[in-house]
């Protein structure tokens, strides 16, 4: 079946570390996003594509950033990671022209 | 831009019961969907319904239904007969139907937690 995979699901890491978080997609769709979930916020979007070579900045993007060199991947990088990046992470793809955003299992980024 | 707006932070219901959780929102697009996603305790977003706003009927999946009043910009979400397995937190979310960029980004609001009592 296809599906959409983060890894890892849990990280811990430290103030100033780089840090990458896969999504990987074996629907075929164009579109994918990342999502930051805290409490008391909901879902908030970080970054999304609607296709290869094609980055777009979401309502809190600063600190983070993306590249989109095949359809199936979308990572997320923390440049340098902060303590107010730790958050759950999710990423969620969707058909280009279809309405539903399908989501991934989420990561638990901790940063120390 | 768009605003989501859930009033209720945490909702209780018996079991078989019917619950209503409230979603109002704010656009100023004329073409929108909007979304409910449900979040069990497991931690992932599972799609429930759907409404477009050009949709003159309200939107029903199984025990899922969407009350769609335009005029109001409420877009509730309606669980009859409520099952244990319900309990979770549930998200209302909308976008706005338009090609280009930006078109395809959702919009959550913080989001409801019920609870279903045995």
């Amino acid at each position: 079946d296809a599906e959409i995979t983060q890894s890892p699901r849990h990280k811990i890491t430290e103030t100033g570390r780089q840090v990458t978080l896969a999504c990987h997609q074996t629907w075929n769709h164009n579109n994918m996003f990342w999502y930051r979930q805290d409490l008391g916020h909901g879902l908030r979007l970080i970054h999304y594509s609607y296709g290869v070579q094609d980055t777009n900045k979401g309502e809190v993007s600063d600190g983070y950033s993306v590249s989109r060199s095949n359809t199936e991947d979308l990572p997320l990088t923390l440049e340098s990671a902060a303590s107010s990046q730790t958050s759950v992470y999710f990423c969620a793809s969707s058909e280009q022209g279809a309405d539903t955003q399908y989501f991934g299992p989420g990561t638990r980024l901790t940063v120390l | 831009a768009q605003k989501i707006t859930q009033t209720q932070p945490g909702m209780f219901v018996q079991e078989k019961e019917a619950v209503t959780l409230d979603c109002t929102y704010d656009t100023s697009d004329q073409s929108y969907g909007l979304f409910w996603y449900k979040q069990p305790s497991s931690g992932e977003m599972i799609f429930l319904i759907y409404q477009g706003s050009y949709d003159e009927q309200n939107a029903t999946e199984g025990r899922y239904s969407l009350n769609f009043q335009k005029a109001r910009k409420s877009a509730n979400l309606v669980i009859s007969a409520s099952q244990l397995g319900d309990s979770a937190m549930y998200f209302c979310a909308m976008r706005a139907l338009y090609s280009g960029a930006g078109s395809y980004q959702l919009t959550f609001g913080k989001g409801t937690k019920l609870s279903v009592i045995p």
